[in-house]
């Protein structure tokens, strides 16, 4: 769905390395997450943003912090990157209550 | 907490077979419930949802599914399979209400042979 964009679609970096996972949204939900996904696992929760002041802790936070600068913008960091945390990483966006989730089309992060 | 199983973690089907893929959650009070499909190297499109109502519920490209309350079960059916619906298929679960975090199930590998 185009009106959810990731940046980079994919990145290779090396262990102990900052790096930061953008999306960026024009559907206007004031709802954003992070998921990220691994073979046999299905996708996780990593943080989630019901509006701009709000930011929670997922399933799987640690090792992970988000940053939300605009009800458009969601941002994904890894303040030290290891190889554990490669994996397909998903943003999604939802209205208010009782509202679909749409998905970005994903970032693939390989740490090495 | 919720979660959600899905048994099958790979399906092979010919075309034209049925499909039944399984999902089970674990939660206490209401639920909504969705399929979500993944085709290869595409991110997640929803195929449909249940809030409410009618338990058997129709979404796109002819699946449907039903809502079993007394069995903790939302699985996904299809007469007939194409070799177009090749897919990783994701049951999520999340409880009614305001505090909307989705859970899925670990996905279900489906390919259909020509």
């Amino acid at each position: 769905d185009a009106d959810v964009t990731q940046t980079p679609r994919n990145r290779i970096t090396k262990t102990g390395k900052r790096i930061m996972l953008e999306c960026s949204q024009t559907k206007g939900h004031d709802r954003m997450y992070w998921y990220r996904q691994d073979p046999g696992l299905g996708l996780r929760l990593i943080y989630y943003s019901f509006d701009v002041k709000d930011i929670n802790k997922g399933e799987i936070s640690d090792g992970y912090s988000v940053s939300r600068q605009a009800q458009a913008k969601f941002s994904l960091s890894l303040e030290s990157a290891i190889p554990n945390q490669t994996a397909l990483y998903f943003c999604a966006t939802s209205a208010v209550a009782q509202e679909t989730q749409y998905f970005g089309p994903g970032t693939r992060l390989l740490v090495l | 907490a919720q979660s959600v199983s899905q048994h099958n973690h790979h399906v092979i089907l010919s075309e034209a077979a049925s499909l039944e893929l399984g999902c089970n959650y674990s939660y206490g009070g209401t639920v909504n419930l969705f399929w979500y499909v993944q085709y290869p190297g595409q991110h997640l499109q929803l195929l449909l949802k249940y809030f409410s109502g009618d338990p058997l519920v129709k979404g796109i490209k002819g699946f449907e599914a039903e809502f079993i309350k007394s069995k903790f079960s939302f699985n996904l059916r299809k007469p007939s399979v194409q070799w177009s619906d090749t897919a990783e298929y994701f049951c999520a679960v999340e409880p009614s209400g305001s505090a909307r975090q989705l859970t899925f199930g670990s996905g279900t590998q489906l390919t259909v042979l020509p």
